[in-house]
């Protein structure tokens, strides 16, 4: 089965502080990832895709094949940070497969 | 360039009544999707069209329809609303050239069905 699980409904964390946000997926063969991010009332926007292993807004993420896991990380936050994050997944049918979200709230 | 457009933005509706929601795009984009947004569900995929002419179903289908006899507009019918489909919708598009399978999102129509 094709699934992709975020953990975390809500991370709170205080500006300057490290971030992880976690996605674990189920894929057999060769999965291709994806996070998105929407901010308040904005459309959903690409943060970054592990193909091309950019940085994107000082966040990374690297894809662990051996732990199936995709997991978004940023060493320092920032308060323009705060959105609703979407780990995605490729899928069969050339959709996308999506988490639950995770909502990050970084305080001041 | 508008890129990918949904119209209406906002739309209140009774139970039991047709409404469509549109998207529109303008990449010539072949693949397109249709998503509802649910609190502690994320996104769920309703329908997608690969071509005009095209349909397939996703994950949640039913109670809705869709069509495609163009290229750039890929519209969602809600034939009987019910209250189970207030939600927020997300049209995406996708350019099936390149390997990457990135999709482009519209900007949403929240629909309250009462």
């Amino acid at each position: 089965a094709q699934r992709v699980t975020q953990p975390e409904k809500l991370l709170s964390v205080f500006k300057g502080a490290p971030v992880e946000l976690k996605c674990n997926y189920s894929y057999s063969g060769s999965p291709e990832l994806f996070w998105y991010v929407q901010y308040s009332r904005q459309r959903l926007q690409l943060l970054l895709r592990h193909i091309s292993r950019e940085s994107i807004k000082g966040f990374t993420a690297d894809l662990n094949k051996g732990e199936t896991s995709f997991h978004l990380k940023k060493p320092f936050a920032q308060e323009e940070d705060s959105a609703m994050y979407y780990c995605a997944l490729r899928g069969s049918q050339g959709n996308l497969i999506f988490g639950k979200g995770t909502k990050l709230s970084v305080k001041p | 360039d508008a890129g990918i457009t949904q119209s209406p933005r906002y739309k209140i509706t009774e139970t039991g009544r047709q409404v469509t929601l549109m998207c529109h795009q303008t990449w010539s984009h072949s693949y397109m999707f249709w998503y509802r947004q649910d609190l502690g569900h994320g996104l769920r995929l309703i329908y997608y069209s690969a071509a005009a002419d095209i349909t397939d179903k996703g994950e949640v289908p039913d109670g809705y329809v869709v069509s495609r006899s163009k290229t750039e507009n890929f519209p969602l019918t809600l034939e009987s609303a019910t209250r189970s489909q207030t939600s927020v919708y997300f049209c995406a598009s996708r350019d099936s050239r390149f390997r990457s399978y990135e999709q482009y999102f519209g900007p949403g129509t929240r629909l309250t069905v009462t």
